[in-house]
């Protein structure tokens, strides 16, 4: 079956700095990927949409310049969570999705717990 | 907009009973609609997925169905088992986008 992984699976860092979050979608082409945002006991929120070669569309409320999102290829998408932020903790999720209109199948990658003192 | 409900929000059962696991949505023009498993601090697994055309899908214990027409579905987990704990996610897809719902913590004791 499709196989999405995330790196780091963890993250703490300081206040103010920024993180960066991979994933990859390793043995099928992502035209699509989407990153998720859950806090504890709450449902997968979605923060934007890319697929490869553009900008990435942001949900409402969501700002792109916090969160830099870059999908260079077809198996990779990363999210920069800059100059992060106490409240930015929290677990990312992506999934990745290949092919176009509504029937295709997202596969979700295992999470990022991110984690800002 | 698209919201998605899902009732009850926690669940805590002895092992053996059947389950009905309840999901709800607002706007009923879905491609599909997948039920997920997401165990504390992990990932999610898809456990089904039935697209708007269909009517029921089925995978060893568990069985999910739509109705599109009246934005419901339900999740039936028969012979529940300590392992089947839990949240539970229903998601909808509408266009490109994966809607989730609130979730339903499962805890089936032994």
């Amino acid at each position: 079956g499709a196989v999405v992984s995330q790196h780091p699976s963890w993250v703490i860092c300081k206040s103010g700095t920024s993180v960066k979050i991979e994933c990859r979608s390793l043995d099928f082409q992502a035209t699509t990927m989407f990153w998720y945002r859950q806090f504890p006991k709450q449902s997968l929120m979605l923060m934007a949409t890319s697929n490869e070669g553009s900008k990435a569309t942001y949900e409402q409320g969501v700002e792109k310049d916090k969160f830099l999102i870059n999908h260079a290829s077809l198996t990779l998408s990363t999210l920069t969570v800059t100059s992060a932020h106490p409240e930015d903790s929290s677990f990312y999720i992506c999934s990745a999705g290949s092919g176009a209109g509504g029937g295709e199948t997202q596969y979700f990658g295992p999470g990022t717990r991110l984690l800002v003192l | 907009k698209q919201e998605v409900t899902q009732i009850p929000a926690a669940l805590s059962v002895p092992e053996g009973e059947n389950l009905v696991l309840n999901c709800s949505f607002t706007d009923s023009a879905i491609y599909n609609l997948q039920w997920f498993r997401q165990d504390p601090g992990k990932g999610l697994t898809s456990l089904l997925l039935i697209q708007s055309s269909q009517r029921e899908q089925t995978s060893g214990r568990l069985n999910a169905s739509l109705d599109k027409s009246s934005g419901r579905s339900t999740l039936y987990i028969a012979a529940s088992q300590p392992g089947d704990s839990a949240t539970y996610l229903c998601a909808v897809r509408n266009t490109d986008k994966l809607i989730f719902g609130t979730g339903t913590r499962l805890q089936v004791f032994p």
